[in-house]
């Protein structure tokens, strides 16, 4: 049973256009979100995070928005870049408990 | 600032065997998580360590055990390997655990034939 999902295995976007990437959960309890980037060959790095008690959180070019009724968060990567090209996995925790990984979207950001 | 360090890098075993990764967090961090990752299966998570207690686990069999030193070093051990035990293993470091971001290391990639 995933709690956490991210159903587009794959995303492919044309340089400088917004890249958006989503990611649902089904624990209510969750109230801590991160995104993590990871290259290949190389561990996750942490990108952005955003608390349940927030419905947005921006950083530079990388925006999340949260949507607890629907139990939704997205990452918008604004404009888009070839480095951006990596795996991004949506994480959750529910009050300092363990963290829970979507399975990843691999996103393709086309020169 | 010295990162995540794992070893050994990538790993090759029979199955029945046993193995030990190894994890060096982030000096000062006493927070070590392991995880699991598949192709489709993203990262699994295998447990917490911190302050040399295990705080929290996945669902995982007892195969898979780990521990981890007054130092903050974790190591992780498999017994009795599988061929579906086959994946990249990453540790993550972190101050305090899970509400706080974690670095993660560069994996150990292991295989089971």
């Amino acid at each position: 049973d995933q709690q956490v999902k991210q159903n587009s295995p794959s995303l492919s976007v044309q340089e400088g256009r917004i890249s958006i990437l989503n990611c649902d959960y089904t624990n209510s309890m969750f109230d801590y979100f991160l995104w993590y980037k990871k290259y290949p060959a190389e561990g996750p790095t942490f990108l952005i995070s955003i608390s349940s008690i927030k419905d947005k959180n921006e950083d530079g070019r990388f925006t999340v928005f949260l949507n607890k009724s629907a139990k939704h968060l997205s990452l918008h990567i604004v404009p888009s870049q070839p480095g951006d090209s990596a795996v991004y996995f949506c994480a959750a925790i529910a009050s300092y408990d363990k963290v829970i990984f979507g399975p990843g979207t691999s996103l393709s950001v086309i020169p | 600032k010295a990162g995540v360090t794992q070893t050994p890098r990538y790993l090759i075993k029979t199955r029945g065997q046993q193995v030990t990764l190894s994890c060096s967090p982030i000096s000062g961090h006493r927070s070590v998580s392991w995880y699991q990752q598949t192709p489709g299966q993203g990262l699994q998570f295998l447990f917490e360590y911190f302050s040399e207690t295990q705080r929290n686990k996945g669902n995982f069999p007892g195969r898979f055990s780990g521990r981890q030193f007054s130092n903050s070093r974790s190591e992780m051990n498999v017994s009795t390997l599988e061929l579906g035990d086959s994946a990249l293993y990453l540790c993550a470091s972190s101050p305090q655990g899970a509400g706080t971001e974690a670095f993660f290391g560069q994996g150990t990639r292991l295989t089971v034939v």
